[in-house]
């Protein structure tokens, strides 16, 4: 157990197809991240929920759409991927202190493995 | 140039050895930096966190930050098979930055 949970761990669809990935945190954290992980590759993060701001990486097409409803819930939606999207995506949480703010170690989820046909 | 650079091996050794991993990097602004651990089919894991130059133990870990030198490493010792995992650096430049990871290193240790 993490305290962070994705859903599903596995996704194979098409590129016409429109599918949501889900993240829970358990952890009581109030910053939650989506990451991309493909082999041979960095991690390269795609989007960050922080202090009620959404901060995004500029290089992420727009096909991927973030949603965060709460702080304890992260969505990523997905349509009409590319052959390249197909990867690791990782969530994480981490909790954020203060004034002056300081961010404390991310904890990560076990991803969801994505397939594109 | 990346920003960070890891080996990512993959590195075999037999249980018992002492596993040395390490990464460097470009950015002097750097001053957090992290290890984690990810086994297969499952997210990374913190391992070891430190703050600016220096040492950090943690039972048979040491994390060990040279900042002039822009080097980090991570020391096993009396490596298990259960160590068997790909080990990831991480570094930001300031407690509320973005994180920087490495490629990862692929460790099998094996009995």
């Amino acid at each position: 157990e993490t305290g962070v949970t994705q859903t599903p761990r596995h996704l194979v669809m098409g590129m016409t197809n429109k599918k949501s990935l889900k993240c829970e945190q358990h952890l009581g954290h109030n910053a939650m991240y989506w990451y991309k992980q493909s082999a041979k590759k960095p991690l390269e993060l795609m989007f960050v929920y922080s202090l009620e701001e959404r901060v995004e990486n500029n290089s992420v097409p727009s096909r991927f759409s973030p949603e965060c409803p709460n702080s304890s819930h992260l969505f990523l939606h997905l349509h009409t991927l590319q052959p390249e999207d197909s990867a690791l995506y990782l969530c994480a949480s981490s909790q954020v202190l203060g004034p002056p703010y300081s961010n404390q170690p991310q904890h990560f989820g076990d991803g969801t493995r994505l397939s594109i046909l | 140039q990346k920003e960070v650079e890891q080996d990512p091996g993959p590195l075999s050794v037999p249980e018992g050895a002492i596993v040395s991993l390490n990464c460097t990097y470009s950015n002097s602004a750097f001053q957090y930096f992290m290890w984690y651990r990810q086994y297969s089919r499952k997210g990374p894991e913190l391992l070891m966190y430190t703050y600016s130059s220096g040492n950090k133990e943690d039972g048979r870990f040491t994390a060990q930050v040279d900042k002039s030198s822009k080097y980090i490493s991570l020391f096993i010792r009396d490596s298990q098979p259960s160590d068997s995992a790909t080990y990831l650096c991480a570094m930001k430049g300031t407690s509320y930055g973005k994180l920087t990871f490495g490629q990862g290193t692929i460790l099998t240790v094996h009995p």
